[in-house]
């Protein structure tokens, strides 16, 4: 079974660029989330795919935005990146539209520094 | 909206030593609650979850949590610590029905020699 993989493992980008991260789901999963964890806080959570449609969105602005492709995988788009972007970005899949009964399997995520 | 409280941010607790995570939710509707754990540099790992049922859960690696309604906590308790314990853990809920899942701040829990 493959579990959750993510890439890059690091990346650092300037403040204004543009930042694509990537997202393979574990083997059997069809929905994927996405959370930001900041140094020294919990996940939060950024948004979620089921079957390719956006299934639930947490507070953050319109420039962040995602895919998932007909495989499950997933991308996480950053647009007009501030400092306050930097942070660790994790990725979760599951099977199921309902998290709660299929546990989320994370990445070991990306860290993102913005300069 | 759904919120997680993690009082304690760090707990240092010597090996072999019982130890007690605290968490307390908020929510105005029926809650699903969750215990997962950080080592460095890794995603989480799901250690315990409470769906309904018996209020005590066991989980991974010893652990164990007991849901508690009136109060409205979620405590995560192991009766013996090991120095392979030493990490981050974060209290999570969701909403009957909601696909979201809240984190708490975490706890950093630190093993004592």
């Amino acid at each position: 079974e493959t579990g959750v993989t993510q890439s890059p493992t690091h990346l650092i980008k300037t403040r204004g660029q543009q930042v694509t991260l990537r997202c393979s789901s574990q083997s059997g999963h069809n929905t994927v989330s996405w959370y930001q964890q900041a140094l020294g806080q919990g996940p939060q959570f950024i948004f979620q795919y089921y079957r390719e449609e956006e299934n639930g969105r947490g507070n953050f602005p319109p420039r962040f935005s995602g895919l998932q492709f007909p495989n499950y995988s997933s991308e996480l788009n950053v647009n007009a990146l501030e400092l306050d972007d930097s942070a660790l970005y994790l990725c979760a899949s599951s099977f199921g539209q309902v998290s709660y009964n299929s546990p989320l399997h994370f990445g070991n995520g990306t860290r993102l520094t913005v300069t | 909206a759904q919120s997680v409280t993690q009082l304690d941010s760090q707990v240092p607790v010597f090996e072999e030593a019982p130890v007690e995570l605290r968490c307390n939710y908020s929510s105005s509707v029926s809650v699903y609650l969750f215990w997962y754990v950080q080592y460095p540099n890794q995603g989480l790992q799901l250690l315990l979850k409470y769906l309904s049922g018996s209020t005590l859960v066991k989980g991974i690696n010893g652990f164990e949590a007991e849901f508690n309604k009136s109060q409205t906590s979620f405590h995560l308790r192991k009766p013996s610590v090991h120095i392979s314990d030493t990490a981050e853990y974060f209290c999570a809920v969701s909403e009957w029905r909601d696909d979201k899942i809240i984190f708490g701040k975490g706890t950093r829990l630190h093993i004592l020699p």
